[in-house]
């Protein structure tokens, strides 16, 4: 069965940096594209971040653009999302979803993870 | 603004269809698939629909996705009160290189 699981979110400050990871079982981790999508409190759901299966390619919301860092680490079965100068309006719950295109490029989101919340805040 | 747009609300009797639309431009929805998500009140999003009017094993028949030209629609028949949550249509944007959503539909069952 395939699964996806977030680990490290917690409170931060704003300004600071905090790394999200994505454990991922189940399935044939090199041969889909992953992406974060994240929901603030109350609000829709945003895509942040996404990759292609063998981590080329990298594609990022204006939003998060040269503050956020999606990789991957296909001998670990595991995507990442490094997040640098934090600011409140990243507070959110921040989801690991695959993509059934290897390259990333569709949005067809089957599996998700449950999320983990990230809070930006002094 | 969400690059696709959705109205922020719909309703319903048990037993109606509604319908819920996603109004997008030919660099998103009019060149590529469009996606549906229904979200339950706090649980993670579910695939409803792929690739325009696809249904993924388990998802009833009564869920039904068009598309005509950058617009796309989301048809739910048989109403009944556990389809009340927030649907959002999705769809990769060759412009943007990103996947955009659209600012979602909260479902009222009445």
């Amino acid at each position: 069965q395939e699964q996806l699981v977030e680990s490290g979110g917690g409170v931060v400050q704003p300004g600071r940096s905090v790394s999200l990871s994505c454990a991922a079982s189940g399935f044939t981790f090199s041969a889909y594209g992953l992406h974060w999508v994240r929901q603030a409190p109350g609000k829709g759901l945003e895509w942040v971040a996404g990759i292609s299966y063998d981590g080329h390619d990298q594609y990022y919301a204006d939003s998060v653009k040269g503050r956020f860092t999606i990789s991957r680490d296909n001998s670990r079965n595991t995507v990442f999302l490094q997040m640098d100068s934090l600011r409140p309006e990243d507070t959110a719950i921040y989801y690991c979803t695959r993509d059934q295109a290897a390259a990333g490029t569709w949005g067809e989101f089957e599996h998700w993870g449950l999320g983990t919340l990230v809070a930006v805040s002094s | 603004q969400s690059v696709l747009t959705q109205s922020p609300s719909a309703s319903g009797t048990p037993g109606q269809r509604v319908s819920i639309s996603c109004s997008g431009s030919d660099s998103n929805i009019g060149n590529n698939y469009v996606y549906w998500y229904q979200q339950l009140p706090g649980t993670a999003p579910k695939l409803l629909i792929y690739r325009d009017n696809q249904r993924p094993s388990g998802v009833p028949d009564r869920f039904s996705g068009s598309k005509s030209g950058a617009s796309a629609s989301l048809a739910i028949s048989g109403l009944r009160s556990e389809d009340e949550g927030d649907y959002f249509c999705a769809a990769w944007d060759d412009r943007l290189s990103g996947v955009k959503f659209g600012g979602g539909t909260k479902l009222t069952v009445l």
